[in-house]
């Protein structure tokens, strides 16, 4: 198993553009996480998601974020219009059965530069 | 408020010896708890599982335990070795469909 996968690994992009951040699952694993890290706030869970279906979004910092499952092995992330402020890397997580059984699965983050 | 706490911040030993890294909750009701490693500028990689049925995982060199009725976990490192530097991170399911984390701890391995 490849393991979570993020693409893309680094991505630099002006203030106001549009950001793209895509995770692929691994095969079996039904819920999906996204979180962010920075130094000042550590991780921080944007939303989660079971069965490709939203549960909490609670955690997603504005308006301008949203995310997408469309299908059970896939994700994006998307900012727009993207802000220096949100200058973070970007993890997804995923695990079986929410969490239960099994532990935890990071991709390797996408580091976001806004400038 | 279900809370996960790792102290110190970060811990400095010399190569070769055992050290023991802490974590509390605040919630005896948990599924399990992950143990990761974060080397810098890079994703987490999880280094041990434990559930709320077990009372201790081993891997090599790491030894995980779990005490839900104090709330406590620890990870015990044998041997410690400069590549073991990382920041360590303990993160709790309450079943609560979230993962919890603590804020980590730094650890250096001074050759």
């Amino acid at each position: 198993d490849a393991g979570v996968i993020q693409s893309p690994r680094h991505e630099v992009t002006e203030m106001g553009q549009e950001v793209t951040l895509r995770c692929k699952l691994i095969s079996g694993h039904n819920s999906l996480f996204w979180y962010r890290q920075t130094m000042m706030r550590g991780l921080e869970l944007l939303i989660y998601f079971n069965n490709n279906v939203p549960i909490d979004d609670s955690g997603m910092p504005e308006d301008r974020f949203s995310a997408k499952m469309p299908n059970a092995s896939f994700s994006t992330l998307k900012i727009q219009p993207s802000e220096p402020r949100d200058s973070a890397v970007y993890f997804c997580a995923s695990t079986e059965r929410q969490g239960r059984n099994g532990g935890y699965t990071f991709g390797s983050g996408t580091r976001l530069t806004v400038v | 408020k279900q809370e996960v706490t790792q102290i110190p911040a970060a811990l400095s030993v010399p190569e070769g010896e055992n050290l023991v890294l802490n974590c509390s909750f605040t919630d005896s009701a948990i599924y399990n708890l992950q143990w990761f490693r974060q080397d810098p500028g890079k994703g987490l990689t999880s280094l041990l599982l434990i559930q709320s049925s077990q009372r201790e995982q081993t891997s090599g060199r790491l030894n995980a335990s779990l005490d839900k009725s104090s709330g406590r976990s620890t990870l015990y490192i044998a041997a410690s070795q400069p590549g073991d530097s990382a920041t360590y991170l303990c993160a709790v399911f309450f079943g609560n469909e979230k993962l919890t984390f603590g804020t980590g701890t730094r650890l250096t391995i001074i050759p």
